[in-house]
């Protein structure tokens, strides 16, 4: 069964530092998205992506943020410079245009800690 | 006020018990509304997914929708050990790209 696969899982770093969090969606999927989730928080979305540029994104997703589709497959996250706060599981997600709103295949999550 | 609120639990039930999850939301815009069902450092997994107003039963899962009262309901039959997991209710506008919101999931135990 095709799936959401994310990278790394868990990514360690120092407040500061630049952080590139790695997804390959669906083979077939057209719409992509990331969403975060703070321990013990909901998740919360962040950012929407189609037709290789971003169609809506959220308050949290801030100039610190990009989303780039570099190769017909991966999709990825930057955080520029982490902040304590960026602590969270970040999924990335896909969706297929003639699928049904709203249903989205996640991946397992990369957990960011920013020490 | 919340654009969506769940409790949070934790509800711990025990084996073959009726598990009754329940989300209500203020966007009357809602149409879409969905249960994700995620295991402990898992990511969210599509359960019931319900458009507008009535009942949709899968199984042992049966979901509700009664948008006059802005309400949805999960309801589990026979609950199983393997139903453990957090439930997290989602809701989105209309079909296309928007994205979902999510209420804070509640967290379920099943003893056996």
């Amino acid at each position: 069964e095709p799936e959401v696969t994310q990278t790394p899982s868990h990514q360690v770093t120092q407040m500061g530092q630049e952080v590139i969090l790695r997804c390959v969606p669906i083979s077939n999927h057209l719409y992509f998205y990331w969403y975060r989730q703070i321990l013990g928080q909901k998740v919360e979305f962040l950012v929407s992506f189609y037709n290789n540029e971003i169609s809506e994104k959220s308050e949290i997703f801030d100039d610190q943020f990009s989303v780039e589709r570099p190769d017909g497959s991966n999709f990825t996250l930057k955080i520029r410079s982490t902040k304590l706060e960026d602590s969270a599981m970040y999924f990335c997600a896909s969706s297929n245009r003639q699928g049904r709103a709203g249903e989205l295949f996640f991946g397992e999550g990369s957990r960011l800690t920013v020490l | 006020q919340k654009e969506v609120e769940q409790d949070p639990g934790p509800l711990s039930v025990p084996e073959g018990a009726i598990v009754s999850l329940n989300c209500t939301y203020s966007n009357s815009a809602f149409q879409y509304f969905m249960w994700y069902r995620q295991y402990s450092r898992k990511g969210p997994e599509l359960l019931m997914y319900t458009y507008s107003s009535g009942n949709k039963e899968d199984g042992r899962f049966t979901a509700q929708v009664d948008k006059s009262s802005k309400y949805i309901s999960l309801f589990i039959r026979d609950s199983q050990p393997s139903d453990s997991a957090t439930y997290l209710c989602a809701m989105t506008t209309f079909s296309g790209n928007t994205p979902l919101v999510f209420g804070k999931g509640t967290r379920l135990s099943v003893i056996a």
